[in-house]
């Protein structure tokens, strides 16, 4: 089964600076999506950015950018410019080419200090 | 907003009782995905419908059980409830169960709380 491991339960920045959040997945398939989704105090969850497995080049969404490493299984998230709007739980998630759920790391809770 | 409408927003009930959860996807979309958002066990998939077919269980208990209706809403009803149960459970939908969708979109969530 697959497996998604957030392993920064908690991270702070400053306002305006970078912050990236780590995530590794454990699969054995080729084909596969990527995702983060940011779940602020209202619980909404909402989609920040998705990857595809089969694309190099890595997404881009704005001040959002991910780093992927396929081979290593790691899908990390890097806010620039952060924003006190950025303050929320971040969650990296996998869904499996052929299967429509998502598998979702434990969250890592996003503080902005002014 | 996302387009995607669950109620109600919050719940409080009694342990042993029986609740009814709502969901109405975004307009086209076919499937419905249900998570819960535990403390203890995070987010976890529970059940997939598209177009009235039950696609894919997750962990979801026995005592739970969901539909999806022609107008395509769905509920997940919850019964026996337990401590436990408490939680925030999320509705989702997609617009098919192609291998090619991949964009859920997350309704606002039920917040139960069992007493």
């Amino acid at each position: 089964a697959q497996t998604v491991t957030q392993s920064q339960p908690e991270m702070s920045v400053q306002e305006a600076e970078t912050v990236t959040l780590s995530c590794t997945y454990d699969t054995s398939e080729s084909d596969y999506y990527l995702f983060w989704y940011k779940q602020p105090p209202s619980r909404q969850m909402i989609l920040v950015i998705r990857q595809e497995a089969y694309k190099q080049q890595n997404a881009t969404e704005n001040r959002f950018s991910v780093n992927f490493q396929k081979a290593a299984k790691s899908f990390s998230l890097k806010i620039s410019d952060s924003q006190l709007g950025d303050a929320a739980m971040y969650f990296c998630a996998y869904r499996s080419k052929g299967a429509q759920k998502l598998v979702f790391g434990q969250g890592t809770r996003l503080t902005i200090n002014p | 907003d996302s387009g995607v409408t669950q109620t109600p927003k919050h719940l409080i009930t009694a342990t042993g009782q029986r609740v009814t959860l709502r969901c109405s996807p975004r307009s086209g979309d076919l499937s419905v995905y249900w998570y819960q958002q535990s403390l203890d066990q995070g987010l976890q998939f529970l059940i997939q419908y598209y177009n009235g077919e039950e696609r894919a269980k997750g962990n979801i208990l026995e005592r739970f059980s969901a539909q999806q209706f022609p107008d395509l809403h769905s509920e997940l009803n919850l019964s026996s409830l337990e401590l436990g149960d408490s939680a925030l459970y999320f509705c989702a939908s997609s617009a098919t169960a192609a291998q090619y969708s991949y964009e859920q979109y997350f309704g606002p969530g039920t917040r139960l709380t069992v007493t």
